[in-house]
């Protein structure tokens, strides 16, 4: 299985409400990663987790709340987003070796965000 | 991670070799090159990664200039499936501690496949 499945695919909330997006994957990876990608730009990174831990936080604002409850899966909390906030949010798993690693990176279908 | 420069577009003809360029004059020793594509509004695809030498697989061949300051993805017979943005990344390949090691994605290449 080299699957990372997302869910769900698609979701509008208001500026109000709390949600969450998930995400899974069963090949082993130790390290886990969100991205955000904007219309017509390239992914940008947000957090990674390596062994279940917050190794990497870009200055992402606090509305959005990563947490690694196993090596399986990854979730992303939402609360008080702003329309900007729209976008399509990509899960990425990988292995996370050290020494000399080539390990590509598997992504997920990506879950479509509006705010409204 | 060192930058990369890529053209914005590109065409290819259906059936014919899609060479799509990568500059990344200011690679590092330690650093790999590789190689991710996104279909429009699917996850990025991993295609393929070098460090110095060429390397082919069923997907693509990647060659290296000798200095390292530039390579090229082919896709020896472009099919309409192959319409997507390519992402060329450099990317260090050792860490003293087991860690991740993320992706920083440039601007791309859209290659539009033509019919």
């Amino acid at each position: 299985d080299t699957e990372v499945t997302q869910t769900p695919k698609h979701l509008v909330m208001g500026m109000t409400n709390k949600k969450s997006l998930k995400c899974e994957q069963h090949m082993g990876h130790r390290a886990m990663y969100w991205y955000k990608q904007k219309a017509k730009k390239p992914p940008e990174l947000m957090f990674v987790y390596s062994y279940e831990k917050l190794s990497i936080n870009e200055s992402v604002p606090s509305r959005f709340s990563p947490e690694c409850p196993n090596s399986s899966l990854l979730n992303l909390h939402l609360h008080a987003l702003q329309p900007e906030d729209s976008a399509l949010y990509l899960c990425a798993s990988s292995q996370a070796t050290s020494g000399r690693s080539e390990n590509e990176q598997f992504f997920g279908p990506g879950t479509r965000l509006t705010v409204l | 991670d060192a930058k990369t420069t890529q053209p914005t577009s590109m065409d290819c003809a259906e059936g014919r070799a899609a060479n799509l360029p990568c500059n990344h004059s200011t690679i590092s020793g330690n650093e790999y090159v590789y190689w991710y594509r996104q279909i429009h509004s699917q996850g990025p695809q991993y295609i393929i990664h070098g460090l110095k030498n060429n390397e082919t697989n069923e997907m693509a061949s990647l060659i290296i200039t000798e200095d390292r300051k530039s390579s090229t993805l082919i896709l020896p017979h472009a099919t309409l499936r192959d319409t997507a943005v390519y992402y060329c990344i450099v990317r260090v390949y050792f860490t003293l501690s087991g860690s991740a090691r993320q992706l920083t994605f440039g601007s791309g290449t859209q290659l539009t496949v033509l019919p």
